[in-house]
């Protein structure tokens, strides 16, 4: 299996809390990106990473905040969460940038009460 | 804007019966068409780049078809262990900030496949 793996793959908060997803790669990818998945909707781009320190932001950012300090590690905060940010968050790698999203995590199941 | 629709939403096949899934779409300057198969519970696992009409994929029982305005994930003989839900996305000419690849996602196909 690729080494690419999500904490914590379920978390259940309340409605206002900070939350943060992890993201941890070992394939030394340049580009990381998060995706949500919802009913009805296709995955949908929240943020993204070219770099260290280089990120951007998807279709569907708002209310979304991203870091990355190191290659391996893509963090994802919800700042305040609502019960619409209630999902399945998917970390993704890409090497090059170029083509299909190589590796998905496994997803991390998020409700927010 | 770069859109997918996959039809049908869910498929039931008796194991042994071949059938197709599409995936039409509509985007600027289509650079690769990707087909992923999702298990539940699980992230997407890459199956199949396209870049041009005419070309196709086989893995298996799989078989993926590009035309200009849409492809096809054939399925020949189909057994249990293919039921998934398999998605289909698009890369388009419109990239991201730092040569990211913006790829636009369909909503899926479900697939059972029963003994």
């Amino acid at each position: 299996d690729a080494g690419i793996t999500q904490s914590p793959r379920h978390k259940v908060t309340e409605t206002g809390t900070p939350v943060t997803l992890r993201c941890h790669q070992t394939e030394n990818h340049r580009y990381m990106y998060w995706y949500r998945q919802d009913p009805g909707h296709g995955l949908r781009l929240i943020h993204y990473s070219y770099g260290v320190k280089d990120t951007d932001k998807g279709e569907v950012s708002d209310g979304y905040s991203v870091s990355r300090s190191k290659t391996e590690d893509f963090l994802l905060t919800l700042e305040s969460a609502t019960s619409s940010q209630t999902s399945v968050y998917f970390c993704a790698i890409s090497e090059s940038g170029q083509g299909a999203m190589e590796y998905f995590g496994p997803g991390t199941r998020l409700t927010v009460t | 804007e770069d859109q997918v629709t996959q039809s049908p939403e869910a498929l039931r096949l008796q194991e042994g019966e071949s059938s197709s899934l599409n995936c039409s779409y509509t985007v600027s300057g289509l650079r690769g068409l990707f087909w992923y198969r999702q298990d539940p519970g699980k992230g997407p696992e890459f199956l199949f780049t396209l870049y041009s009409a005419g070309e196709e994929k086989e893995k298996e029982r799989l078989k993926a078809t590009l035309t200009k305005k849409e492809s096809f994930l054939h399925i020949t003989a189909p057994k249990p262990e293919d039921s998934a839900t398999y998605l289909c996305a698009v890369w388009g000419r419109r990239g991201l900030t730092g040569g990211g690849n913006k790829l636009t996602f369909g909503t899926g196909t479900q697939l059972k496949v029963e003994l």
